[in-house]
């Protein structure tokens, strides 16, 4: 099967820039995942989707970010203004039932805010 | 709130030797437990995981990982380490359908 797909890899943009990132998760996964992982530290979770809706986005910092769910599939994660501490790898995760069978990651999209 | 320890950030060990890192976890109820392994610029794979059972698991790559209820850890094993192992290792728990990581531990292969 496909796995996780995300784009773009790799980011570069100015502080207060916007930007998004975009997930297409594995075919029949309920579940979706954003996370950010910080050079040098374990993935963070921002934000979980059920089908096309919020479970979960305590951990989103909601004055600059927002994630959505295009019809229960694809996810978008945007984030505007960008600050230099938003400099992280975003991976997009997906599970069908991640209790029993775990979690699906993708690549990964690398920011870097100058 | 579930929350993962790994107590060493970083680990050197030379090639043939055995690997043991280290993950305690902090949950109310029976766990389900993950552990990743990440190389520089890829992302997440699945080692292995504990859901019920055989508290001894195996894994790919021959790693293994046992999960000690009384200790609230679950330490990732290899008997003999191999060059291509260096990366980082992340231990995870999963509760309410999300998972929750620890900080990782980089591995270190001396030739």
């Amino acid at each position: 099967e496909a796995g996780v797909a995300q784009s773009p890899r790799y980011k570069i943009i100015e502080k207060r820039q916007s930007v998004a990132f975009w997930c297409n998760p594995i075919s029949g996964h309920a579940t979706l995942y954003w996370y950010q992982q910080i050079l040098g530290q374990g993935p963070k979770l921002l934000i979980q989707f059920q089908n096309n809706g919020v479970v979960d986005d305590s951990q989103l910092p909601k004055d600059r970010f927002s994630a959505e769910r295009l019809k229960g599939v694809d996810s978008t994660l945007k984030i505007q203004p960008a600050k230099l501490e938003d400099s992280a790898v975003y991976l997009c995760a997906s599970s069908l039932d991640g209790q029993r069978y775990g979690y699906t990651f993708g690549s990964g999209t690398r920011l870097t805010v100058v | 709130a579930q929350s993962v320890t790994q107590p060493d950030i970083h680990i050197t060990v030379s090639e043939g030797a055995s690997l043991e890192l280290r993950c305690n976890y902090s949950y109310g109820a029976t766990p389900y437990l993950f552990w990743y392994v990440q190389s520089p610029g890829q992302g997440l794979q699945l080692l292995l995981k504990y859901f019920s059972g055989d508290t001894l698991v195996q894994g790919i790559k021959g790693f293994e990982a046992e999960f000690k209820r009384s200790q609230s850890s679950f330490n990732l094993r290899k008997p003999s380490v191999h060059w291509s192992d260096a990366a980082e290792y992340f231990c995870a728990v999963g509760a309410n359908n999300m998972l929750t990581f620890g900080g990782g531990t980089r591995l270190m292969v001396k030739p």
